[in-house]
């Protein structure tokens, strides 16, 4: 079983900006947090990565606590093609949970 | 382009045939993995290898066999599968198997008759 629980499913709209927490409460000192994104019938894409604070890249931001037992992936101004699948990933453990179905509407 | 290029990219097999799904990377990585998607599934991971030897098997029936002659290359060898085998089997590697990104394949959409 995967170490992290996220929601199952969130819905938005064109422009807004997206937060989609994830829980990881048994997060091992030497672990990194990953966030993958997947559209159907294709494999996952590596979004960003990152150990504690916050990490921004062109794509989105992480905002990591400092107990780490959480984080949250931002996606701002969020469009139509952002509707996939979104994981969180306690990268030493390899295993993806069920992820977040997010849907953006017009 | 993801430098991970799985073949073929969908199959369709009966239940006593035997084929092979072939994956290679061309990013130097170190690791290499077998996923399989079922609908509306999480990806389950089935096989980690790190530097040709395998590290980790999740109780894969042995019907599904791995090969990992070098570090560029992975194949999956299945035999009598099962309909319910049917998936979408991804490949993935990174350059080593502890905090590394994984870059992923587009995958091999497999359909059991």
């Amino acid at each position: 079983l995967a170490k992290t629980t996220q929601p199952i499913s969130m819905d938005s709209y064109e422009g807004q900006e997206v937060n989609i927490t994830c829980s990881h409460n048994n997060i091992a000192t030497n672990d990194y947090i990953t966030w993958y994104q997947q559209f159907p019938s294709q494999g996952p894409r590596f979004i960003i990565q990152g150990y504690k604070t916050k990490v921004t890249n062109e794509v989105a931001s992480l905002f990591i606590p400092a107990d780490r037992k959480s984080s949250t992936l931002s996606l701002p101004r969020v469009s139509l093609s952002d509707t996939a699948v979104y994981y969180c990933l306690v990268l030493n453990d390899m295993r993806f949970g069920a992820g977040t179905r997010l849907t953006v509407k017009p | 382009e993801t430098g991970v290029t799985q073949t073929p990219r969908h199959l369709v097999m009966g239940m006593t045939n035997k084929k092979s799904l072939k994956c290679e990377q061309h990013l130097g990585h170190n690791a290499m993995y077998w996923y399989k998607q079922s609908a509306k599934k999480p990806l389950e991971l089935m096989f980690v290898y790190s530097l040709e030897e395998r590290v980790e098997n999740n109780s894969v029936p042995s019907r599904f066999s791995p090969e990992c002659p070098n570090s560029s290359h992975l194949f999956l060898h299945l035999h009598t599968l099962q309909p319910e085998d049917s998936a979408l089997y991804l490949c993935a590697s990174s350059l080593g198997t502890s905090n590394n990104e994984q870059f992923f394949g587009p995958g091999t959409r497999l359909t059991v008759l």
